[in-house]
């Protein structure tokens, strides 16, 4: 099976950087995501992960350590617009359908 | 840019009764899931679709679940008889090969 833990919330100021991390178990491993998704709406893609190290896109990075079992997403220059729930995600083999399970999110507040 | 997209956006519908949610997926694209995410909580895999068959499917995938491609655009999830569990969000989602998956905006189930 898979076990997914992210922090449930968490608030930063305008202009400040956070970060999220998730630590994940899993039986079989092919890669892990980062999506975010405002208040009822779909997640959009942010970053992916397949191998160890640091993958930058604009002011969203995202890091991971398989070994570990970790990640984290990187958010930096914060904007109010960046205010959402933040998912991270594993996905299963080919075998297994690819399919994601998800973690239960994590809720950050960006306050002016 | 391509989008997966999604209807109805809203559908309301009475215990017992059938309900078909259509997914028109990026015309590319090989590899077809469905998710759902009850309000309030994570973003739950239920099935995953590759060359014309479910490839895996979790366990709330029973039988009054089903899914069908019935030409070579649409992407078909039916509930035969609605429970009010069934209540949530229905996220489709596409994938072209083995990289990202795309969510489609999402049909909100409410079963009375």
């Amino acid at each position: 099976g898979q076990n997914i833990d992210q922090p449930t919330e968490m608030t930063a100021t305008e202009g400040a950087i956070v970060q999220i991390n998730c630590t994940y178990q899993t039986s079989g491993f092919n890669g892990l995501f980062w999506y975010q998704q405002h208040a009822g709406e779909a997640p959009t893609f942010l970053s992916y992960n397949v191998l160890d190290g640091l993958e930058e896109k604009g002011r969203f990075s995202s890091f991971l350590s398989r070994s570990k079992g970790y990640s984290y997403l990187l958010l930096k220059e914060l904007q109010m617009k960046d205010s959402a729930s933040y998912l991270c995600a594993v996905r299963a083999l080919k075998a297994a359908g690819n399919k994601l399970t998800f973690g239960g999110g994590t809720r950050v507040l960006v306050k002016p | 840019e391509p989008e997966v997209t999604q209807t109805p956006s809203h559908q309301v519908t009475q215990m017992g009764q059938e309900v078909i949610l259509r997914c028109v997926p990026i015309s590319n694209h090989l590899y077809f899931y469905w998710y759902r995410q009850i309000l309030g909580q994570k973003v739950e895999f239920l099935v995953s679709f590759y060359n014309n068959e479910i490839s895996e499917k979790s366990e709330i995938f029973d039988d009054q679940f089903s899914v069908e491609r019935p030409d070579g655009s649409n992407f078909t999830l039916k509930i035969r008889s609605t429970k009010l569990e069934d209540s949530a969000m229905y996220f489709c989602a596409s994938m072209q090969g083995e990289d990202t998956q795309y969510f489609g905006p999402g049909t909100r189930l409410t079963v009375l």
